[in-house]
């Protein structure tokens, strides 16, 4: 059965600073891969998606993500973290269009001023 | 990317009433939508799929008698809880593919406190 696994629950960084939050899938073949954002009470926000192709991705709010086959993963960066960066981060996986997406269970960032 | 919509944003009930959650797809037609549940600091679950004009797909353990999903369009999907207890109080989302777009777009979320 496919799988997300986030390593880290909680990462403290301090604003200015760089981030890299991890993501591990298991599944047979390269599923669609993605990275939503959630702020407290509120919806999903996509960051970025990777479907095929080119293997780093370019997101919104200055993210970009980097798929590793060979390791089974998609980890989330970004070279400078922002205090309007704090919020919860969640990979997902599709096995395909029209498919069910299956979530991490989150990575919580909080910025240090 | 489309747009998904869902009514309403919060419901507070009272235990042993029903509760409708509408999500809509505004802008392409949806022949799948997916309904997730998440409870506080926990990743969303899916609790089951839905294709217009056919019975839902429930995910294991989510029990379908409680948590009826009708989708009568290629717009429209409606979550009803049913006797809603305290233990339903969770945040439901809703999702929709189709139209020819590769990825899933989620609505903003419907929040249920069940007193």
């Amino acid at each position: 059965a496919q799988s997300v696994t986030q390593p880290d629950i909680h990462i403290t960084v301090s604003e200015g600073a760089s981030l890299e939050l991890r993501c591990n899938y298991s599944y047979g073949a390269t599923p669609y891969l993605f990275w939503y954002v959630q702020s407290p009470g509120q919806g999903l926000q996509l960051l970025l998606k990777y479907f095929s192709g080119d293997t780093l991705v370019q997101g919104i709010k200055g993210f970009e993500a980097e798929f590793k086959r060979s390791q089974s993963s998609f980890n989330l960066r970004k070279p400078s973290v922002h205090w309007s960066d704090a919020a919860e981060y969640f990979c997902a996986v599709e096995r395909t269009s029209y498919d069910k997406v299956i979530f991490g269970p989150g990575t919580s960032l909080s910025v240090i001023p | 990317g489309a747009v998904v919509s869902q009514h309403p944003s919060r419901v507070i009930c009272k235990s042993g009433t029903s509760v409708k959650i509408e999500c809509r797809s505004l802008d392409f037609q949806a022949t799948t939508m997916f309904w997730y549940r998440q409870f506080p600091k926990q990743s969303l679950m899916l609790m089951a799929t839905s294709n217009e004009g056919s019975k839902a797909t429930y995910e294991q353990g989510v029990e379908k008698d409680k948590f009826l999903i009708n989708h009568a369009s290629l717009t429209l999907s409606t979550l009803t809880v049913t006797s809603a207890h305290p233990e339903d109080s969770s945040f439901y989302i809703c999702s929709a593919s189709g139209g020819g777009h590769n990825e899933q777009f989620f609505g903003p979320g419907t929040r249920l406190t069940v007193l």
